[in-house]
């Protein structure tokens, strides 16, 4: 168990509609970073957070958004899914800014399936 | 930008030793990352190098040039259990991945 909670684990949808996923990092870590992971594909950087502000972007679509709360825990939204947004989409921690010396943390992941 | 490439596959047998690679560029590199991912799980942290030199690890060890944005991943006594993807990813803000190496531990 990596310490990094992401809820729901799975996620069935309608293309159009909107979902929102969550992820508790581990306990002290101040980063939070988001990826997605489509069938047979690498791991896609979508964006990262650091102790509730905005740090990286990778090539997240508009219609992704993302926000850290003062709680530390973060949530990714996805709005007009289309059947390509179908992936594991997953969260990470770690205690630093940027990747000094130390590993991410990862969560076991949401599987959205939108049909 | 970044760019980093592993090999996409590779098979071997039980018992024997296997060397992954992994070019990058990147800019503001800060230490290149390997992660083992087994199918539909989440990456696993296997070893992280920021300076150049091999780092050892039990069974795994890890190199890294950073002149020639080289870093490779060997296996030793390779298991069945070792069949998964690895990962190589470059430091920094992003933390970016490779698309990963699946690799296949025969009998």
């Amino acid at each position: 168990d990596s310490g990094v909670t992401q809820t729901p684990k799975h996620l069935i949808t309608a293309t159009g509609q909107r979902v929102t996923l969550r992820c508790s990092p581990r306990s002290g870590d101040l980063s939070v970073y988001w990826y997605q992971q489509s069938l047979d594909q690498g791991l896609q950087f979508l964006i990262q957070y650091y102790n509730g502000e905005e740090r990286a972007k990778g090539n997240i679509l508009e219609r992704f958004s993302a926000q850290q709360f003062p709680d530390l825990h973060s949530e990714l939204n996805l709005s007009s899914l289309e059947l390509g947004d179908s992936a594991l989409y997953f969260c990470a921690s770690s205690p630093m800014e940027g990747q000094e010396n130390t590993e991410a943390f990862f969560g076991q992941g949401t599987r959205l399936t939108v049909v | 930008g970044q760019n980093i490439d592993q090999p996409t596959e590779m098979t071997a047998t039980e018992g024997a030793i296997v060397q992954i690679n992994c070019t990058y560029q990147t800019s503001g590199f800060n230490g290149l990352f390997w992660y083992q991912q087994h199918a539909g799980e989440a990456p696993t942290f296997l070893s992280y190098n920021v300076l150049d030199g091999l780092e050892e690890k039990g069974r795994f060890s890890s190199f890294l040039s950073r002149s020639k944005g080289y870093s490779y991943l060997l296996l030793k006594e390779l298991q069945m259990k070792d069949s998964a993807s690895y990962l190589c990813a470059s430091g920094g803000y992003k933390l970016i991945f490779g698309t990963g190496t699946r690799l296949q531990v025969f009998p």
